[in-house]
């Protein structure tokens, strides 16, 4: 049973541009949530999925959006790049209706240059 | 608002000896907690989790956490470390225990065990 998947697992960018980072759930996992890891800190929540709509979001600015397909999976868009975008992005998981607990992916090293 | 403070950025024992991340949190509801560990270059995997039944919470490889609201506190123990504990842990917080769960994590506390 495949976990979360997510791709790519690096990538590099220059400021400015836009990046999509993409995110296949558990299978029967029907919500998602993304997360911001910046070097040395704690993962910081920026927004989660469900029903294909932003259920829930973070304190993060509008340049950071998502979508969520019929299947589930989803994508982190991510425009104007700065430097401080630079993180190990995490996507998450899990059931609306339980068991309740995420399943994060190993995530997508984004490097801002 | 929730938040954890863990009191340790790094905490360094030798193996076989015993193991203790302390983690503090503040929460207005009735808090979900977690420990998660993460090993360099993976993702987060979840140690054990509180939700409000037994204070005692026993985890994978040996772990366990006891919950002190008294203390508001949530401290991670293993009575004898092992070289392949060696990782950063984050002490989490959420206030529900729904499928809609939104984490706060700790800045996290490196484990670093020595032969």
């Amino acid at each position: 049973d495949a976990g979360v998947t997510q791709s790519p697992t690096h990538l590099i960018k220059t400021r400015g541009q836009q990046v999509t980072l993409r995110c296949s759930p558990k299978s029967g996992h029907d919500t998602v949530s993304w997360y911001q890891q910046a070097l040395g800190q704690g993962p910081q929540f920026i927004f989660q999925y469900y029903e294909e709509e932003e259920r829930q979001r973070g304190n993060f600015p509008d340049r950071f959006s998502g979508h969520q397909f019929p299947n589930y999976s989803s994508e982190l868009n991510v425009n104007a790049l700065l430097l401080g975008d630079s993180a190990l992005y995490l996507c998450a998981s899990s059931y609306s209706t339980g068991p309740y607990g995420y399943t994060f992916g190993s995530g997508t090293r984004l490097t801002v240059v | 608002a929730q938040s954890v403070t863990q009191l340790d950025s790094h905490v360094s024992v030798s193996e076989g000896t015993p193991v203790l991340l302390r983690c503090n949190y503040s929460s207005s509801y009735s808090p979900s907690l977690f420990w998660y560990v993460q090993h360099p270059n993976k993702g987060l995997q979840l140690l054990l989790k509180y939700t409000s039944a037994a204070t005692l919470v026993k985890g994978i490889n040996g772990f366990e956490a006891e919950f002190k609201k008294s203390e508001t506190s949530f401290h991670l123990t293993k009575p004898s470390a092992h070289m392949s504990d060696a990782a950063e842990y984050f002490c989490v917080v959420s206030d529900q225990n729904t499928g809609f769960q939104k984490l706060v994590f700790g800045t996290g506390t490196r484990l670093l065990v020595s032969p």
